[in-house]
């Protein structure tokens, strides 16, 4: 098992910018969800899936979009990306019944 | 999902036992302790979770106190690569889905 996979690594965007962060898992969990973190911060919810076609907000969505059509993938799409978007993006999928979340090595961007 | 209080940062000798503290005062009695930990801007690790009773892996042992408004992670013996920042999370295991990380306790130890 690849466990939860993250592209690109690494990401620089210009204001304005959009983009899709890939976010995949190959252990036919239901729940994923995006997070990101800013520099010294704990971890922030931005969106979530609780399976294939359903998606709820999560502490942070505004600028985001998510969307699910399998159970393996869970892209975040920044609209228009803006300096204040500047963090470290971590995607996590959930194994049930015990809850314990799997997380992804991240994906650092930057806003110009 | 019950607020969730920790020291902000603690350190531990090597090969000493690292207890971490977290404060639930309002913990519902079905929700359960999470312990994750996140190694250098990592993805966070799970650690262990339990209920009511204390639970103990390989990795760590978790003591819940009686009245459950307060537990206790424990490293037996911290080596230099359970540098991390520890989180502490209270939660629902099923019918809510959203999972709320604090700042955690930055565990730093020493040589």
């Amino acid at each position: 098992n690849a466990g939860v996979t993250q592209t690109p690594k690494f990401q620089v965007l210009k204001t304005g910018q959009s983009m899709t962060l890939q976010c995949a898992q190959d252990m036919n969990h239901e729940y994923m969800s995006w997070y990101r973190q800013d520099p010294g911060m704990g971890l922030r919810l931005i969106h979530y899936s609780v399976g294939a076609g359903i998606t709820d907000q999560g502490e942070v969505p505004n600028g985001y979009n998510v969307s699910r059509s399998t159970t393996e993938d869970f892209p975040l799409r920044l609209l228009s990306a803006a300096p204040s978007q500047t963090s470290v993006y971590f995607c996590a999928s959930r194994e049930t019944p015990t809850d314990t979340q799997y997380f992804g090595p991240g994906t650092r961007l930057t806003v110009l | 999902d019950a607020k969730t209080t920790q020291p902000t940062s603690m350190d531990c000798a090597e090969g000493r036992a690292a207890n971490l503290p977290c404060n639930h005062s309002t913990i519902s009695g079905n929700e359960y302790v999470y312990w994750y930990r996140q190694i250098h801007s990592q993805g966070p690790q799970y650690i262990i979770h339990g209920l009511k009773n204390n639970e103990t892996n390989e990795m760590a042992s978790l003591i819940i106190t009686e009245d459950r408004k307060s537990s206790t992670l424990i490293l037996p013996h911290a080596t230099l690569r359970d540098t991390a920042v520890y989180y502490c999370i209270v939660r629902l295991t099923s019918g809510t889905y959203k999972y709320i990380f604090g700042t955690g306790t930055r565990l730093k130890v020493l040589a």
